[in-house]
């Protein structure tokens, strides 16, 4: 099944942990990208890459970290985990590598964050 | 990436069509328009994409205007499952400077009524 899969889907940690939250997909995709959302925000753009070892910020890539170093995975690291930092993240994958219009996103289950 | 604008909030009877529209005054030759939507917390989910001409899919029909500074997504007969908050995006065709950086923007609560 072709499919965007994030790990972990729930986290409870404290303020400066390290923590990575892994994306996956299984569909080829060269295009992937990180979002959070919050009440009353909506869904913002934190990293996003192109291919192997091409990312780019979003709107919001402050106190975020990813790499690429392989096609399928796109983790997020957030390396010292503040209290604002508690939200809804969603990975996304499209293609992206030829000269098309069709590059619908698709969106992992999301993983629900809380720093305390 | 041009910014949209979309109404915060819509209501519509089951069985009805149901007409979501947005603004994007600043779009430029080369973005499209996409409609995502997003039912409670679960990831968002792809609805249907244009450039100039109306589109037609299984799930929605979409409407862009000549000059291409609004749209409208038709859900022909909302059911109740169609509940959502529906994102409408703008996004440069794949060598665009701006193809990779997306902005959602808040959307437009969609729900409907038995």
């Amino acid at each position: 099944e072709a499919q965007v899969t994030q790990n972990p889907r729930y986290l409870i940690t404290v303020t400066g942990k390290k923590l990575t939250v892994t994306c996956s997909q299984n569909m080829n995709h060269e295009y992937m990208s990180w979002y959070r959302q919050d009440p009353g925000l909506g869904l913002r753009q934190i990293y996003y890459s192109m291919n192997v070892e091409v990312t780019d910020k979003g709107d919001v890539p402050e106190g975020y970290k990813v790499s690429r170093k392989e096609k399928r995975n796109f983790p997020l690291i957030l390396e010292s985990p503040s209290p604002n930092q508690t939200s809804l993240y969603f990975c996304a994958s499209s293609f992206g590598g030829s000269a098309s219009s069709y590059n619908e996103q698709f969106f992992g289950p999301g993983t629900r964050l809380t720093v305390l | 990436d041009a910014k949209t604008t979309q109404p915060p909030s819509m209501d519509c009877a089951e069985g009805r069509a149901a007409n979501l529209p947005c603004n994007h005054s600043t779009i430029s030759g080369n973005e499209y328009v996409y409609w995502y939507r997003q039912i409670h917390s679960q990831g968002p989910q792809y609805i249907i994409h244009g450039l100039k001409n109306n589109e037609t899919n299984e799930m929605a029909s979409l409407i862009i205007t000549e000059d291409r500074k609004s749209s409208t997504l038709i859900l022909p007969h909302a059911t109740l499952r169609d509940t959502a908050v529906y994102y409408c995006i703008v996004r440069a065709a794949l060598g665009g400077t701006s193809y990779g950086k997306l902005t959602f923007g808040q959307g437009t609560i969609l729900t409907v009524h038995p």
